[in-house]
């Protein structure tokens, strides 16, 4: 079963908006991250946060985390066109050397 | 930079084929996986390995074997491959890293593989 779920599904926003994503997950964690994929290929590492943090910066990212609540947001500021991609979260619930589980992703879409 | 390279980028192979999916990375990461997206389910873990020669299952390894002979090359095997195998494979590793801590479990994807099966 999926342990990270992703809302929205689809995003579509205005060129320099700012852009938020949720993930809800079921089960403890030792920490979660947010992955970009661009279509058709594979993902790339954004941002990890601890479960012991409860707020993550970098660069135009921000990342939080509300261990209570089992969710996150990943906020995107100042978009731009090149974040069109698909954002997905995961989390190492297993707890350590035997992969992470993702949801199923948001599809951000920037409008140019 | 890690990379990850998947051998194949496009297959189409026909019902009842074996199809070998091939995986290398240049890190010298423990740990390797193969992953399964598709559209609406997201990314599932079908086999994962975290040493030579191990191998362990992860959410739907039914239909699919692999293979680890040498720590940098994991390979996923389909012994006989059936339409509903069609799909983009993820070859994917990490470090060991034990209690989800240090620098974290992030993982390097290759580019993906597509399956076609006919």
């Amino acid at each position: 079963s999926q342990q990270g779920e992703e809302d929205p599904q689809a995003l579509s926003i205005q060129e320099g908006e700012n852009a938020t994503m949720n993930c809800s997950y079921k089960t403890s964690i030792n920490n979660l991250q947010w992955y970009r994929q661009n279509s058709g290929r594979g993902l790339v590492h954004l941002i990890l946060i601890r479960s012991n943090e409860r707020e993550k910066h970098s660069g135009r990212l921000r990342v939080t985390l509300d261990t209570s609540k089992k969710s996150s947001s990943l906020l995107i500021t100042a978009s731009r066109a090149a974040d069109t991609a698909s954002y997905f979260c995961a989390t190492d619930a297993r707890g350590g050397a035997d992969g992470l589980t993702f949801g199923k992703g948001t599809h951000l879409i920037i409008q140019p | 930079d890690v990379k990850v390279t998947q051998s194949s980028r496009y297959l189409v192979k026909r019902t009842g084929e074996k199809v070998f999916l091939e995986c290398v990375q240049d890190m010298d990461h423990e740990n390797m996986f193969w992953y399964r997206q598709d559209p609406g389910l997201g990314l599932r873990l079908i086999y994962f390995s975290y040493d030579v020669k191990m191998k362990e299952k992860g959410d739907i390894p039914e239909g699919y074997s692999v293979s680890r002979e040498k720590k940098e090359r994991f390979s996923l095997i389909l012994e006989s491959a059936s339409t509903n195998q069609t799909s983009m494979y993820l070859c994917a590793s990490s470090l060991l890293l034990g209690g989800g801590l240090g620098p974290g479990n992030t993982i390097y994807f290759g580019e993906g593989s597509w399956l076609t099966v006919v």
